[in-house]
């Protein structure tokens, strides 16, 4: 079984809409959850991130995590032509500790 | 604002030849990190460095590879002789330690092996 996954995409939306990107993981040591943007030919720029289960909110992205599920969500409001780009999840079991990433979602948002 | 530079940005080698990509994180970080990306998949973690010593290692960072830090500011990835398999994007990463998973990746080294 993967330790993390992500559903690929590609997601589509009209800009202003409500974009929820997911992921699901198998490793119940995993404390501290990550979401990423990365553009074309760029390295990931950290976004999110989160200690245990519950929500953090910044500006218009909210990061969700249930650890009683093994499930973590990104949520973006009002979104933007500028958040087209591939969101990758990432966990660690211990701070500073390797990243598991998942395969990363594609998103287009559409003027 | 400051940021994590990778040289060359292409490498192109022949199977069995040495590559050395070269990193130079952000100036107060102390945690260096290589990753990989082969095209279609996920991120990989290859190596953490911190204190001028391997803190942690990937089944994929085997005796092929080696990481260094030369002098003050330079963090470079070896890979001795290498694979078609070994074609991927290479990421390094700097922290400062003071957050979690506040990795700044630099923009990648494509690698290509032929």
């Amino acid at each position: 079984q993967k330790e993390v996954e992500q559903d690929p995409g590609p997601l589509s939306v009209p800009e202003g809409a409500i974009v929820s990107l997911n992921c699901t993981y198998s490793n119940s040591a995993f404390q501290y959850f990550m979401w990423y943007r990365q553009y074309s030919r760029k390295g990931p720029e950290l976004l999110m991130y989160t200690y245990s289960s519950g929500n953090k909110e910044d500006g218009r992205f909210t990061a969700q995590v249930d650890k009683s599920s093994k499930y973590i969500s990104l949520f973006i409001r009002d979104s933007q032509p500028s958040d087209s780009a591939t969101y990758l999840c990432a966990m660690s079991a211990y701070s500073g500790y390797a990243l598991n990433f998942g395969k990363g979602t594609s998103l287009l948002v559409t003027p | 604002e400051p940021e994590v530079t990778q040289t060359p940005s292409h490498q192109v080698t022949q199977m069995g030849q040495e590559v050395i990509l070269r990193c130079v994180p952000i100036s107060n970080h102390l945690y260096f990190y290589w990753y990989r990306q082969i095209l279609g998949q996920k991120v990989e973690f290859l190596v953490s460095f911190y204190n001028n010593e391997i803190s942690e290692k990937s089944e994929i960072f085997d005796d092929q590879f080696s990481v260094e830090r030369p002098d003050g500011s330079n963090f470079t990835l070896k890979i001795r002789s290498t694979k078609l398999e070994d074609s991927a994007m290479y990421f390094c990463a700097s922290s400062s330690g003071q957050g979690v998973g506040e990795l700044f990746f630099g923009s990648g080294t494509q690698l290509s092996v032929l």
